[in-house]
């Protein structure tokens, strides 16, 4: 069975960089796609993008310009990196497999992440 | 990208059927045989229900089923049951390799 766990700080001050890692286990990272996804407090959900094990990258268009995503096939890991954070990039952050490039049917239990100024 | 549009709540009695619908456009959802559907429960992860329109990953009930017309997407959720009550998402694969959500409907059970 797949986990994900997602770490990383909970605080972040406005304009800096929003850094979170997410642990895979009881898999391989390698051969599948992984993705960031977020939700603002009572708000819908927003995909971030995709990355492939390779490194190849999918950003969605509207962070596109402040989003850098990277993965450690060694450590089994995958990160997010969003710069330039103001408050609306508080939100709880999930990691998840996208299945077959297009669903999402492992999920990490999430992280909350205050961006304060 | 424009988010997929769905209804901010619907409900129903138990037993009863209800249907969510989620609209799209010919570059997502009438593009493509890959949406999906996600049930959220309050303060935890979403889970998926519906993949590929109409399959259920193992383990899901099948209660929920997924269909398809034109740009909508549609989940019925039959034989109503009090833990049905949560958040449900649609999602699609879209024609720039991205993803797509809906803004959420929110299932009530009377």
């Amino acid at each position: 069975q797949v986990q994900l766990q997602e770490s990383g700080p909970g605080l972040v001050k406005s304009s800096e960089t929003l850094s979170l890692t997410c642990t895979v286990s009881g898999g391989s990272i390698s051969g599948n796609y992984w993705s960031w996804i977020r939700q603002p407090p009572g708000k819908g959900l927003e995909w971030i993008g995709n990355i492939y094990y390779s490194g190849s990258t999918n950003y969605n268009p509207a962070l596109k310009s402040r989003v850098t995503m990277s993965v450690d096939t060694s450590k089994n890991q995958f990160s997010l990196s969003l710069n330039s954070v103001t408050a609306a990039d508080t939100a709880v952050y999930y990691c998840a497999r996208l299945g077959r490039g297009r669903l999402l049917d492992y999920w990490g239990q999430g992280t909350l992440v205050t961006v304060s100024s | 990208q424009s988010a997929l549009t769905q209804p901010a709540s619907v409900s129903g009695s138990p037993g009863q059927s209800i249907t969510i619908s989620c609209t799209g456009t010919s570059g997502d959802i009438g593009g493509y045989n890959y949406v999906s559907w996600y049930q959220q429960h309050p303060g935890k992860a979403p889970k998926l229900m519906i993949y590929d329109v109409s399959d259920r990953p193992s383990g899901v009930s099948n209660r929920f089923s997924g269909a398809k017309s034109d740009n909508t997407a549609s989940l019925t959720i039959s034989g109503l049951q009090a833990e049905d009550e949560a958040d449900y998402f649609c999602s699609s694969y879209t024609s720039s390799s991205t993803l797509v959500f809906g803004g959420g409907t929110k299932l009530t059970v009377l």
